[in-house]
């Protein structure tokens, strides 16, 4: 069955860098597209970007963009997604999401992985 | 590219329906038919209820329906039932090749 399975949590300070890994298990992983959401304390989620499986080119939301990079590991099925300048107010639960080529939609989901921004 | 627009929270007693909106712009919600939706369980990852506005995929209840209209997508989770707690969210796909989504929606089972 499809499994993304992801890193677990992390504390850092401000200023820090994290990476954050999701390994999928169970499909292809060429042909699907693997998309990161995060989502802090009570709050909804936030869309943080995309890796596309054809060409590997990414896109990320403007207010990201110079601070997120998304890279994935063909070899060992492994997605990485690496947040830079960390602040408080990064503090969130990240999540890795799969979707199919060109569907817009996200079908399977990580387990989350909590990251910690604190002095 | 701001959050689409949910209504906080929604209420509704079990067997009754309730409908969930999710307002964004031309550039989103309005121009394309790309609009999915997601439930979460307390502390538990989103789970796909809908994708293409009214679309279901397998294994989802068929309580869950959707539909837009402009601007604006909406949930509609008919016969209410406990399960049915949690947050609700939606999302777009964008004119600027992004995605962006809704603010969420708190559902409570009186």
């Amino acid at each position: 069955q499809v499994q993304l399975v992801q890193s677990g949590a992390e504390v850092k300070k401000p200023g820090a860098s994290v990476t954050v890994s999701c390994k999928a298990s169970g499909y292809t992983f060429t042909g699907h597209h693997m998309h990161w959401v995060r989502q802090a304390p009570g709050q909804g989620l936030e869309w943080m970007g995309m890796r596309r499986s054809s060409g590997g080119a990414t896109r990320y939301p403007q207010k990201f963009q110079g601070r997120v990079t998304m890279t994935w590991d063909t070899s060992t099925s492994t997605v990485y997604m690496e947040l830079s300048s960390l602040r408080s107010e990064d503090t969130a639960v990240y999540y890795c999401a799969r979707e199919i080529e060109a569907a817009y939609y996200l079908d399977f989901w990580g387990q989350g992985t909590l990251v910690t921004v604190s002095p | 590219q701001s959050a689409l627009t949910q209504p906080a929270s929604v209420s509704g007693s079990p067997g009754q329906s309730i409908t969930i909106s999710c307002t964004g712009t031309s550039s989103d919600v309005g121009r394309y038919n790309r609009v999915s939706w997601y439930q979460q369980h307390p502390g538990k990852a989103p789970k796909l209820i809908l994708y293409d506005v009214s679309n279901r995929p397998s294994g989802v209840s068929n309580r869950f329906s959707g539909s837009k209209s402009g601007n604006t997508a909406s949930l509609t989770i008919s016969g209410l039932q406990l399960e049915d707690e949690g947050d609700f969210h939606c999302k777009s796909y964008t004119s600027s090749d992004t995605y962006v989504f809704g603010t969420g929606t708190k559902v409570t089972v009186l």
